[in-house]
């Protein structure tokens, strides 16, 4: 069974750019969460898809988004990008129903921001 | 408001001892689950394992075991006879009561186990 797979693996942008990105889920799973990892905030929880709804969103702001497409790929965008916003981006994939926090980990999407 | 301690913030150890990833996490629901992850250089987090806060069974994996106390909020993570592969980050992580999905981690503990 192919893993949660992440696009692209590192990259590099610049300030006020924006920038998206991929996640594949495990086949037949129906739940797509997204964090950020960064060295002083840690792994913060980004918003969780459910069958292309947004089922919760953390604390950030308006900038960041994301949608869940009906094969349950998803995307997450930053707009106007900021030098925090470099960070490790996961993606975290689960069946959606009665998986109670087991998620499946994508390798990441490395960000720079110059 | 939810939150995870890790206090230790790198543990370094010699192949063979054994180590424990102390957790200690705060919450006023009464109906929770905890988890710890693991992450490798490469960067994917690895589910190890979930308890949730009815069950203070601790729980053993061949080289891993967990100690839940609902008494001391704790859960704690002990691997016996390390090896170079446990190299990694671990993270303790507490459920969230907005979704299943959503997750509240600790700043996780760098554990280097030498040769």
């Amino acid at each position: 069974k192919a893993g949660v797979t992440q696009t692209p693996r590192y990259l590099i942008k610049t300030r006020g750019q924006q920038v998206t990105l991929s996640c594949s889920p495990i086949s037949g799973h129906r739940s797509v969460s997204w964090y950020q990892q960064t060295p002083g905030q840690g792994l913060q929880f980004l918003f969780e898809y459910f069958s292309e709804t947004q089922r919760n969103k953390g604390n950030f702001p308006g900038r960041f988004s994301g949608r869940q497409f009906s094969n349950s790929r998803s995307e997450m965008n930053v707009s106007t990008l900021e030098l925090g916003d470099s960070a490790l981006y996961l993606c975290a994939s689960s069946p959606g129903e009665g998986a109670n926090g087991e998620l499946f980990f994508g390798e990441g999407s490395r960000l720079t921001v110059l | 408001a939810q939150k995870v301690t890790q206090a230790q913030t790198e543990i370094s150890v010699v192949e063979k001892e054994d180590v424990t990833l102390d957790c200690v996490y705060e919450t006023r629901d009464t109906t929770y689950y905890l988890f710890w992850y693991k992450q490798p250089p490469s960067g994917e987090l690895v589910f190890l394992i979930r308890r949730n806060s009815f069950d203070e069974q601790n729980e053993i994996s061949g080289r891993y075991s967990w100690n839940f106390q609902k008494s001391t909020s704790s859960f704690n993570f002990t691997i016996t006879a390390s090896q170079v592969v446990d190299s990694a980050v671990y993270f303790c992580a507490l459920s969230d009561p907005m979704g299943y999905s959503t997750l509240t981690f600790g700043k996780g503990t760098m554990l280097l186990v030498s040769p």
